[in-house]
């Protein structure tokens, strides 16, 4: 299995709602990502988990608070949203550390989760 | 902090022709290079990569070429196929011990012509 994969796929939610993005890999990868991409831009880096831990938190506002709760699963959970937080959130995975062979580090991406905060 | 920039927003290239993609950067502090294609309501794909200690980097039809001294990087595509059409993302990746923090560029818009 080499696929990331993200649920829903489209959300559209209120500025009062309290909502989560799903992802999951089968990779055997210990390090995971969640990006935000917003239109014609390229995509900005929020969290990175290693080893379920917490390990690079980019400033991201308290209204996003993220959760890995073992090697295959994170979340992303929304809580108190602005209209501006509009985009495609996009999580990954990945190697922590890998060979010298080209590729060795990839991070894989999966397809999104397109969210609307009315 | 690194940046990447890929001044080009737009390329358009007839099919069979070689596409160039171009990307710069500000810090040289990197392990690897990465490319990635994006189509809308995709996740971005990998591509290729190429070492920061590499000068050049071939995969089938992809060939990524790294100047260090000019601090630019270059994507080659020959043949260009219309399939090509998509967004490429140049971005510098550093691997932590904590996790591997990937910086994309700002993107250029391939358009394969037929």
């Amino acid at each position: 299995d080499t696929e990331v994969t993200q649920t829903p796929k489209h959300l559209v939610m209120g500025m009062t709602n309290k909502k989560s993005l799903k992802c999951e890999q089968h990779m055997g990868h210990r390090a995971m990502y969640w990006y935000k991409q917003k239109a014609k831009k390229p995509p900005e880096l929020m969290f990175v988990y290693s080893y379920e831990k917490l390990s690079i938190n980019e400033s991201v506002p308290s209204r996003f608070s993220p959760e890995c709760p073992n090697s295959s699963l994170l979340n992303l959970h929304l809580h108190a949203l602005q209209p501006e937080d509009s985009a495609l959130y996009l999580c990954a995975s990945s190697r922590i550390t890998g060979g010298s062979y080209a590729g060795a580090n990839v991070l894989t991406f999966g397809a999104g989760s397109r969210l609307t905060v009315l | 902090d690194q940046q990447v920039k890929q001044n080009s927003p737009s390329l358009s290239v007839q099919e069979g022709r070689i596409s160039i993609l171009n990307c710069d950067y500000t810090n040289s502090m990197f392990d690897y290079f990465l490319w990635y294609k994006k189509y809308p309501a995709e996740g971005p794909t990998f591509l290729i990569s190429i070492s920061s200690i590499k000068d050049k980097n071939e995969d089938g039809r992809f060939t990524v070429f790294l100047n260090k001294s000019a601090k630019h990087l270059s994507l080659h595509i020959v043949p260009s196929q219309p399939g090509d059409s998509a967004v490429y993302f140049c971005a510098s990746l550093i691997l932590t011990g904590g996790g591997n923090k990937l910086t994309f560029g700002t993107g250029t818009q391939l358009k394969v012509e037929l």
